[in-house]
């Protein structure tokens, strides 16, 4: 059964960058799409962007370039990284294997943007 | 970028009891060459990450009851709960997959009456 488990920093200050990374267990990461997913507290989801484990990306053209997905496939991991965080970044980010539907997802953190 | 609008935000529905969810994407997620709508459902309860119960708008994900059925085509998309049990209880999503950026309905919530 393949299993998602995202960890980093809870707390991130305004102006930084957040970073996240998705560990997979019980699957490989080649030959899948790996997204994140975000959902700020009380509100709906937006997707973040996905990555191929190849390497290619297409990110959600409303986080304006702040974004990066990274992969590295001898950890069965792959990475998010947004950069000049703002209170409004402040949500659980979920990482969930798919490009178009999502059919695995992590539990989710909740990172929040504050001084 | 799609919008996808779901109705109601909320409603409750006793044991048993039928519930149906809309949602309505604001330009057509159907894909003529394969004839497939590019429309999924989630449903996501407190502490849990969501869970994908129907995609290509009527295919059940494996393992899901067959109390829940999707339906619709083009704009337009309905999710059935044929007969609401109490672990239904949960907010549901609807996501479009027909163009970047992937988009989700702002979530209907049931529980029950």
């Amino acid at each position: 059964q393949v299993q998602l488990q995202e960890s980093g920093p809870r707390l991130v200050k305004p102006s930084e960058t957040l970073s996240l990374t998705c560990t997979v267990s019980g699957g490989s990461i080649s030959s899948y799409y790996w997204s994140w997913i975000r959902q700020p507290p009380g509100k709906g989801l937006e997707w973040i962007g996905y990555i191929y484990y190849s390497g290619s990306t297409t990110y959600n053209p409303s986080l304006k370039g702040r974004v990066t997905i990274s992969v590295d496939t001898s950890k069965n991991q792959f990475s998010l990284k947004l950069s000049s965080v703002t209170a409004a970044d402040t949500a659980v980010y979920f990482c969930a294997r798919g490009s178009q539907v999502f059919n695995y997802w992590g539990q989710g953190t909740l990172v929040t943007v504050s001084s | 970028d799609i919008v996808m609008t779901q109705s109601p935000d909320s409603l409750a529905v006793s044991l048993g009891e039928r519930a149906t969810i809309n949602c309505k994407s604001s330009q057509s997620v159907l894909y003529s060459s394969n004839n497939k709508n590019f429309l999924a459902w989630y449903q996501e309860k407190p502490g849990q990450p969501p869970k994908l119960l129907i995609y290509w708008a009527s295919t059940r994900e494996s393992g899901v009851p067959d109390r829940f059925s999707g339906s619709g085509s083009g704009t337009d998309f309905t999710l059935t709960i044929s007969s609401l049990q109490a672990e239904d209880v949960a907010v549901y999503y609807c996501q479009q997959y027909y163009s970047s950026p992937l988009t989700f309905g702002g979530g209907t919530k049931v529980e029950i009456k």
